[in-house]
C-alpha cells in the first residue's frame, strides 16, 4: 500500500522568499513521485515527476524536488516566491508503472504576501 | 504538452435531474481515463477508472448506477450524474493516460445542485 503525507496544511512565505513544501511517502516499492499544482476553481498542472532517474528533480516555474529515500521524503523548493505562485500543492504516489491508482496528499495550501 | 478537456466547465441543475460531463483528451489516445470528485479545501478523491471499451471500476462508497461512467473510445470518457441531489454538489476533474504514460488531467467541471 501507498501513502502521502504533505506536513503543512497551509504555508504562508513573502514574495522574493524561498518556498518549501514537505512530502513523506510510504511504498512497499519504489514509487513514482509528482508535485501538481492547483489554482482556485481550475484543474491541476504537473509541476514534476521523479521516476527513479535523477534523484533532483526540475520542474516548471523554478520549482524543484529532491527525492530522498532515506528519509522517504520529496519535497517541494523554490528559490524566490512569485505572487503567481499561490495555489494548492499536491503531493502524489504511484507505482512505477503507473498501473495503480494516484495516490493524493490532502495538499498544501501556498499563500504569498506581498 | 498533453491536453485534456472537460465540457462543461460549469452546470447548474434543478434537483432529480441528470448531468452529463465529458472529458476529452485532445492530442493522444487516452487508454485509461479516470475521474476524480474534489470537494472544497480537500484533496481530489478517485471515483473511477475507466478502461477504453471495458466496464468502468468504481472506488468503494462510489454507487455506480448514480455516478454512470462511458468509455466508448480513445479520446472520451462521460460521467453522468443521474438523479442529481444537492449532496452531489462537487467539483469534478477527469485525467487521462496513454499506455504506459502519465496522467493528463482535464480542467475540472464544478456542478452545483439547486
Amino acid at each position: 500500500a501507498q501513502s502521502v503525507t504533505q506536513l503543512d496544511s497551509h504555508v504562508s512565505v513573502s514574495e522574493g522568499t524561498p518556498v518549501l513544501l514537505r512530502c513523506n511517502y510510504s511504498s512497499s516499492y519504489s514509487p513514482s513521485l509528482f508535485w501538481y499544482v492547483q489554482h482556485p476553481n481550475k484543474g491541476l498542472q504537473l509541476l514534476l515527476k521523479y521516476t527513479s532517474a535523477a534523484t533532483l528533480v526540475k520542474g516548471i516555474n523554478g520549482f524543484e524536488a529532491e527525492f530522498k529515500k532515506s528519509e522517504t521524503s520529496f519535497h517541494l523548493t523554490k528559490p524566490s516566491a512569485h505572487m503567481s505562485d499561490a495555489a494548492e500543492y499536491f503531493c502524489v504516489v504511484s507505482d512505477p508503472g503507473g498501473n495503480t491508482p494516484l495516490v493524493f496528499g490532502k495538499g498544501t495550501r501556498l499563500s504569498v504576501i506581498a | 504538452g498533453a491536453v485534456v478537456s472537460q465540457h462543461p466547465s460549469w452546470v447548474i441543475c434543478k434537483s432529480g435531474t441528470s448531468v452529463k460531463i465529458e472529458c476529452r483528451s485532445l492530442d493522444f489516445q487516452a487508454t485509461t481515463m479516470f475521474w476524480y470528485r474534489q470537494f472544497p479545501k480537500q484533496s481530489l478523491m478517485l471515483m473511477a477508472t475507466s478502461n477504453e471499451g471495458s466496464k468502468a471500476t468504481y472506488e468503494q462508497g462510489v454507487e455506480k448506477d448514480k455516478f454512470l461512467i462511458n468509455h466508448a473510445s480513445l479520446t472520451l470518457s462521460t460521467l453522468t450524474v443521474t438523479s442529481a441531489h444537492p449532496e452531489d454538489s462537487s467539483f469534478y476533474i477527469c485525467s487521462a493516460r496513454p499506455r504506459g504514460g502519465t496522467q493528463y488531467f482535464g480542467p475540472g467541471t464544478r456542478l452545483l445542485v439547486l
